[in-house]
């Protein structure tokens, strides 16, 4: 298995253009998350998924969409990247939602991805 | 804000002596910590969990305490070794909402 990947690894943006992060895990989770983490600070959660074609708001949502067409992939978009927005992106799975169903509730990780915009 | 915190960003111990690193949270109904261990340019790991339910918590030369009195955990590593210098961070888990991180501390182990 290999867990959580992430593409792409780094990325360099000027303000106003647009990208996608790929996140792809293959541990059949139903849960998908994406975080960012900014220098000296912990993950703050900005979109998650609780099954395929759902999506919700985080903790700081705001200038990100995400779509979760298939289970095993969790897309994070920028439509137009602003340099606050600078920062490493982490992308985790889980199996439940707090062990209700009998499964770990752990979430894993992804690498992360670095994201610069000038 | 955040609802949890740790309350020292960097520890230094000597290789083989004993870590413990301590978090505090604010939500007296938070029932389910998580803590996580993130080296240099990696993912955050999972080490060990605990629920409102337990106290103590042991895994493998960890072990985590909760005192939900106070609203303190702490996580302690036996015999700290080279390879567990890394950023280590508490984390309460909302379920299918996520996580809620506190700022972390930097275990820095001194040969």
């Amino acid at each position: 298995n290999a867990g959580v990947t992430q593409t792409p690894k780094f990325r360099v943006l000027k303000t106003g253009q647009s990208m996608t992060l790929l996140c792809a895990q293959d541990m059949n989770h139903e849960y998908m998350y994406w975080y960012r983490q900014d220098p000296g600070m912990g993950l703050r959660l900005i979109h998650y998924s609780v099954g395929e074609g759902t999506t919700a708001k985080g903790e700081v949502p705001d200038g990100y969409n995400v779509s979760r067409l298939k289970k095993q992939n969790f897309l994070l978009g920028l439509e137009s990247a602003a340099p606050s927005q600078t920062s490493v992106y982490f992308c985790a799975s889980s199996y439940s939602d707090g062990g209700l169903a009998g499964g770990t509730d752990t979430q894993y990780f992804g690498p992360g991805t670095r994201l610069t915009v000038l | 804000g955040e609802s949890v915190g740790l309350h020292l960003p960097t520890l230094s111990v000597q290789e083989g002596d004993n870590s413990i690193i301590n978090c505090a949270y604010s939500n007296s109904a938070s029932d389910y910590f998580i803590w996580y261990k993130q080296e240099s340019g990696k993912g955050p790991q999972f080490i060990i969990d605990i629920r409102s339910n337990m106290d103590k918590r042991q895994g493998q030369r960890v072990t985590v305490l909760l005192n939900k009195t106070v609203k303190h955990l702490s996580l302690q590593i036996a015999a700290t070794q080279p390879g567990d210098s890394a950023v280590y961070f508490c984390a309460e888990n909302l379920g299918a909402d996520g996580l809620t991180f506190g700022k972390g501390t930097h275990l820095i182990i001194q040969p």
